[in-house]
């Protein structure tokens, strides 16, 4: 079964700081991963879209990493501001489609930035 | 216009009510979607229209009920719902690739069942 892991669960830190989140996927035939930005009752915001041949991709002061072989992505955020507290949500494709397997959901990491 | 846009923001419905959903986007997205979310829970997949048809129900009970009037609508009926419904009702939208394409959230909608 195509599962998305994600870690830590929730992290707080503080202003200007900087941190990583990470995201672990058992999804084949690997289509593509994407990060995404959720503030509470709101609806997701894409914030990165990587394929198989992409390791690095930035958007602003988010930076993600993929690596392929070892199923790992993360997800770098530079000089944290007080308006990225969210939830980010890690989010695998697979290529072959079909049904709720062909996009997995990761549970997501509660950012929390204090000032 | 880069937006997918939800109505209403907030609903609150008894079980024996009917209510609709409504979604909209110009962007000329074929693929259009229905998520439910729960706290603190990632998105759930519901239904999945390609090119105005459905495609994927991921055997959502009959009490939700979809319809695509047109490539830039996406409506969700529902009918004696239960408390248990009670989420955040979000769409979305894809240039065509269901899986392959950045998929644009609408803000939702948070739905209450009495």
């Amino acid at each position: 079964k195509n599962q998305v892991e994600q870690s830590p669960q929730s992290l707080i830190i503080l202003e200007g700081k900087n941190c990583t989140l990470q995201c672990n996927y058992t999804v084949s035939p690997f289509s593509n991963l994407r990060w995404y930005k959720q503030d509470t009752g709101r609806g997701p915001v894409s914030l990165t879209i990587m394929t198989f041949s992409e390791n690095t991709k930035s958007n602003g002061r988010y930076t993600a990493t993929l690596d392929a072989d070892t199923k790992q992505s993360s997800l770098h955020i530079t000089a944290s501001q007080l308006s990225d507290s969210a939830s980010y949500i890690c989010v695998v494709s697979a290529r072959s489609g079909g049904g709720a397997d062909g996009l997995t959901f990761g549970k997501g990491t509660h950012l929390i930035i204090q000032p | 216009d880069t937006e997918v846009t939800q109505t209403p923001k907030h609903l609150v419905m008894g079980m024996t009510n009917k209510k609709s959903l409504k979604c909209e986007q110009h962007m000329g997205h074929r693929a259009m979607y229905w998520y439910k979310q729960k706290a603190k829970k990632p998105p759930e997949l519901m239904f999945v229209y390609s090119y105005e048809k459905l495609s994927i129900n991921e055997s959502v009970p009959s009490r939700f009920s979809p319809e695509c009037p047109n490539s830039s609508l996406l409506n969700l009926h529902l009918h004696a719902l239960q408390p248990e419904d009670s989420a955040l009702y979000l769409c979305a939208s894809s240039q065509a690739g269901v899986y392959t394409d950045t998929q644009y959230f609408g803000p939702g909608t948070r739905l209450t069942v009495l």
